[in-house]
């Protein structure tokens, strides 16, 4: 079974300022990770997937976040935040090494508020 | 490629009545999944499906919850009856059998 936790519902940074959103993650088999950002009423689009190649991971929109087996962590980062960062992201674990074979566990997501 | 089509976007309905809510897939695509977003739960996996047939569905709330795949490019979320709290986005996302899910806009229901 695999579970996800992310530190902090909301997260509440100045336009120019570093990003960090954090997430750890529980699996009993080598995990992919993934991050996915949701702007109101739209779907879930992917930003990033850790798939056990190379730890740190680079995604769209100037995101990335490192895979850390030792503290079961895959935080997510941006060095300068713009305002239409702006939305919900969500952190998600794969059992079973294939994001499509078993389904994503979610963690419950934290909220970008970027101020001006 | 369109991406992953849900229908109907939104959806208000009576309690009691029965709701289909419908999906379209990537087109290649061997995997389909139904989540389920609220606040109180957040994003929940209901069922999904490889190769049209479904492979888990422990995540089905009830028994008034059922999904179908009769073919490759279609699905079905079905609620019967309704109830209040059956109140939420439901997304529908399909998966190449890569480490990736491709998710439609959603469906949002609210249940009167």
């Amino acid at each position: 079974a695999q579970s996800v936790t992310q530190l902090g519902s909301h997260v509440s940074v100045s336009e120019g300022a570093l990003v960090l959103l954090r997430c750890n993650y529980s699996s009993s088999v080598p995990p992919y990770l993934f991050w996915y950002v949701q702007y109101p009423n739209q779907g879930l689009q992917l930003l990033l997937k850790y798939t056990s190649a190379a730890t740190l991971v680079k995604g769209i929109n100037g995101f990335e976040a490192e895979f850390k087996k030792s503290e079961t962590s895959f935080h997510l980062t941006k060095p300068s935040a713009h305002m239409r960062d702006a939305a919900e992201y969500f952190c998600a674990v794969s059992g079973l090494g294939r994001g499509g074979a078993d389904g994503l566990t979610f963690g419950k997501g934290t909220h970008l508020i970027i101020q001006p | 490629d369109a991406g992953v089509i849900q229908s109907p976007r939104h959806e208000v309905t009576e309690m009691g009545q029965e709701v289909t809510l419908r999906c379209k897939p990537i087109s290649g695509h061997d995997y389909l999944f139904w989540y389920r977003q609220t606040m109180m739960r957040g994003l929940e996996l209901l069922i999904y499906f490889n190769n049209n047939v479904p492979i888990d569905d422990s995540g089905m709330p009830e028994d008034r919850f059922s999904a179908k795949m009769p073919n490759a490019s279609f699905s079905t979320l079905k609620i019967q009856p309704s109830e209040p709290r059956d109140s939420a986005v439901y997304f529908c996302a399909s998966s190449p059998d890569t480490a990736e899910a491709f998710f439609g806009q959603g469906t949002r229901l609210t249940v009167v």
